[in-house]
């Protein structure tokens, strides 16, 4: 079966640093995305990678790891507003996107 | 124009009702998606429509009716719900299905919050 696993929850403080794991097991890969969603509202797109290696974009950075099935989005100098749920999500052999249950993300004062 | 719309935002229905969701994109893109977003779960994928035609329907119920009148449009037509099927609906949007890479990541519209009374 497919599977994508990440943390259900972390807490992190205001201007620290934190590191999103994501595990996954599809029937073929083309490619891992994150989305960040905010309560009530859409996913909006962060990331995107299908070959191994690290891509920064601002604060935001997300390594790819495809022998091992490990992906992982990390953020810098956070603020209040990256309080939200992040999304790991695999594009399968039959390019359909596969979900996680998402990491919901607490940033305390 | 970076932007899918959906209307209405919120909508509140009986069993016996019939209405509509309503989804539009003016990126050109050619794949269409409509999800299914429970609370605290992640977006279930209902439907996808390739070049205006169906091309995925993930075994969805009759009583949920895609319609695709044309490539910057996507309805859902719902009837007879049930109470089960409140939920938060997406339409999503990218530059075509059966592609990799870069450019084509899903673009989420505000979603419509339905509630089945």
């Amino acid at each position: 079966g497919q599977n994508i696993d990440q943390p259900t929850e972390m807490t992190a403080t205001e201007g620290a640093i934190v590191q999103i794991n994501c595990t996954y097991q599809t029937s073929g890969f083309n490619g891992l995305f994150w989305y960040q969603q905010h309560a009530g509202e859409a996913p909006t797109f962060l990331s995107y990678n299908v070959l191994d290696g690290l891509e920064e974009k601002g604060r935001f950075s997300s390594f790819l790891s495809r022998s091992k099935g490990y992906s992982y989005l990390l953020l810098k100098e956070l603020q209040m507003k990256d309080s939200a749920s992040y999304l790991c999500a695999v594009m399968d052999s039959n390019y359909q996107l596969i979900w996680g249950a998402g990491t919901k993300l607490i940033i305390k004062p | 124009d970076t932007e899918v719309t959906q209307t209405p935002k919120h909508l509140v229905m009986g069993m016996t009702n019939k209405k509509s969701l309503k989804c539009e994109q003016h990126m050109g893109h050619r794949a269409m998606y409509w999800y299914k977003q429970k609370a605290k779960k992640p977006p279930e994928l209902m439907f996808v429509y390739s070049y205006e035609k169906l091309s995925i329907n993930e075994s969805v119920p009759s009583r949920f009716s895609p319609e695709c009148p044309n490539s910057s449009l996507l309805n859902l037509h719902l009837h007879a719900l049930q109470p089960e099927d409140s939920a938060l609906y997406l339409c999503a949007s990218s530059q075509d299905v059966l592609r990799t890479g870069t450019n084509n990541e899903q673009f989420f519209g505000p979603g419509t919050r339905l509630t089945v009374l």
